[in-house]
């Protein structure tokens, strides 16, 4: 099973400021990367598929970047609304196989 | 616009069944994989299974395998999860959630639904 590694845990930001988020797998996931935003009592919002690609109607100060195992999901100028937990989720081709990483909360310094 | 709205959850006794139903709208369901991810509280998330756009191919986690079996409906826009033999660790919010590619996987979910809990507890 591919596990994957999100740091930090936690971190905390002011509005404005850029948070860099990290997700490591524990081996190559070529670009079969994606990226999650999910705010409390709410369902997962995708925001980034295939490692670098911005899903329908996200804002562009997201972006997503890396290939093999290690990827970086990079918000510019946090806004008040971007304040959430973030997961990666990756999956393999055979046999098929989907796990997500534990996730990075993003909380209001 | 894409809806996805899941039902039949509630509290429900170890050992015992319950189905799952995700009725959708705003999309061609019939083009499109579905899946079942599900979130224990507090938790991560978890995904349980998934079937092509036909229904002609499925996988199930290996932590539901022989337990659950996800179906689909597509006269009805409607997939569906049986979940039997339950346990307290399938105690879960429960969501259907749509895969990004047509007619086959991408293994990604662009839409979810709001999601369904399920409370497995004598």
């Amino acid at each position: 099973e591919v596990v994957l590694t999100q740091s930090p845990a936690t971190l905390s930001l002011s509005p404005g400021e850029r948070a860099t988020l990290s997700c490591r797998a524990s081996q190559s996931v070529s670009s079969y990367l994606a990226w999650y935003q999910q705010k409390p009592g709410q369902a997962p919002r995708l925001l980034i598929y295939a490692a670098s690609n911005r899903a329908t109607g996200i804002p562009a100060r997201f972006s997503g970047s890396g290939s093999g195992t290690d990827f970086t999901l990079t918000i510019n100028s946090l806004e008040p609304e971007d304040f959430a937990v973030y997961y990666c989720q990756q999956r393999t081709n055979w046999p098929p196989e989907v796990t997500f990483g534990p996730g990075t909360k993003v909380d209001i310094k | 616009q894409v809806h996805l709205v899941e039902s039949g959850g509630g509290l429900v006794q170890p050992g015992r069944s319950l189905r799952l139903s995700c009725e959708v709208s705003g999309f061609s369901f019939s083009a499109y994989s579905m899946h079942w991810v599900r979130q224990c509280p507090g938790k991560g998330l978890e995904w349980v299974a998934a079937i092509s756009h036909d229904g002609s191919n499925k996988f199930h986690a290996d932590s539901v395998k022989g337990r659950f079996t996800i179906s689909r409906d597509n006269s009805k826009k409607t997939l569906f999860l049986q979940m039997n033999s339950l346990r307290a660790e399938d105690t879960a919010i429960y969501y259907c959630a749509r895969d990004g590619g047509i007619d086959g996987y991408d293994w990604y979910f662009d839409y979810w639904g709001q999601g369904n809990l399920v409370t497995v507890s004598s």
